[in-house]
């Protein structure tokens, strides 16, 4: 298994702001996966983070309202920038071992933008 | 396109009864995996099962890969296993990232 700690467990911001979500895992992993999950519904990727290059974003996320960092291969964090009450989701890190295995997750944080 | 269905949407279960949960999903959706989502939002993952049959005390499941369906089984359902329950499933080589069905809502009252 992975233990992954993520922080903060939630927040509460004011539009505008700006919050850095940090994950840090308890070993070495290639790939660091960050989710959204909006009220109410399933989680959607946001990007993926490989150690020494830019994240991998999907469509719908841009670098500039969700920046990555992952200087190395346990820790990496999200930016969500500039925020709105439409960014008000769960936004959790996971990560694996590789093929074959399992995926874990962060604890989780629950953003509120008021 | 890529697909991971879950039935049913709601389920309400009296504390002891048993339940089904099921996944269908696309051809291009690999490594099938259960998740349980408790109410304060964490994500555990219950069992990564990509074909075959997997027990974990009160939980199992089984993936039939060649027909596109997974079924999450709940026995002596307990108050404690409420929550949400997610499908997911990779779309790329390798295991993730992951994409997640909508999810079954289970509540079970005492």
């Amino acid at each position: 298994s992975a233990v992954i700690s993520q922080k903060p467990s939630r927040d509460i911001c004011q539009r505008g702001t700006s919050l850095t979500i940090q994950c840090q895992v308890d070993s070495q992993v290639t790939m660091m996966f960050w989710y959204r999950q909006q009220p109410g519904q399933s989680l959607t990727l946001i990007a993926t983070a490989n150690q020494g290059s830019e994240a991998t974003y999907e469509s719908g996320f841009v670098i500039d309202k969700f920046p990555i960092s992952r200087p190395n291969l346990t820790f990496s964090t999200l930016t969500v920038s500039n925020m709105s009450p439409e960014d008000s989701s769960i936004y959790l890190c996971s990560v694996d071992r590789g093929p074959g295995t399992e995926a874990f997750f962060g604890q989780g944080t629950r953003l509120t933008v008021v | 396109g890529i697909q991971v269905e879950q039935s049913p949407p709601d389920l309400i279960l009296q504390e002891g009864a048993n339940s089904t949960l099921r996944c269908n999903f696309s051809d291009s959706v690999n490594n099938l995996q259960w998740f349980h989502q408790n109410p304060w939002g964490q994500l555990i993952n219950l069992f990564y099962i990509p074909s075959g049959t997997k027990q974990n005390g009160r939980l199992s499941a089984t993936t039939v890969a060649t027909e596109r369906y997974s079924l999450l089984y709940i026995s002596s359902s307990q108050t404690t296993d409420s929550g949400v329950y997610f499908c997911a499933g990779s779309y790329r080589s390798g295991n993730t990232p992951l994409v997640f069905g909508k999810g079954t809502r289970l509540s079970v009252i005492a």
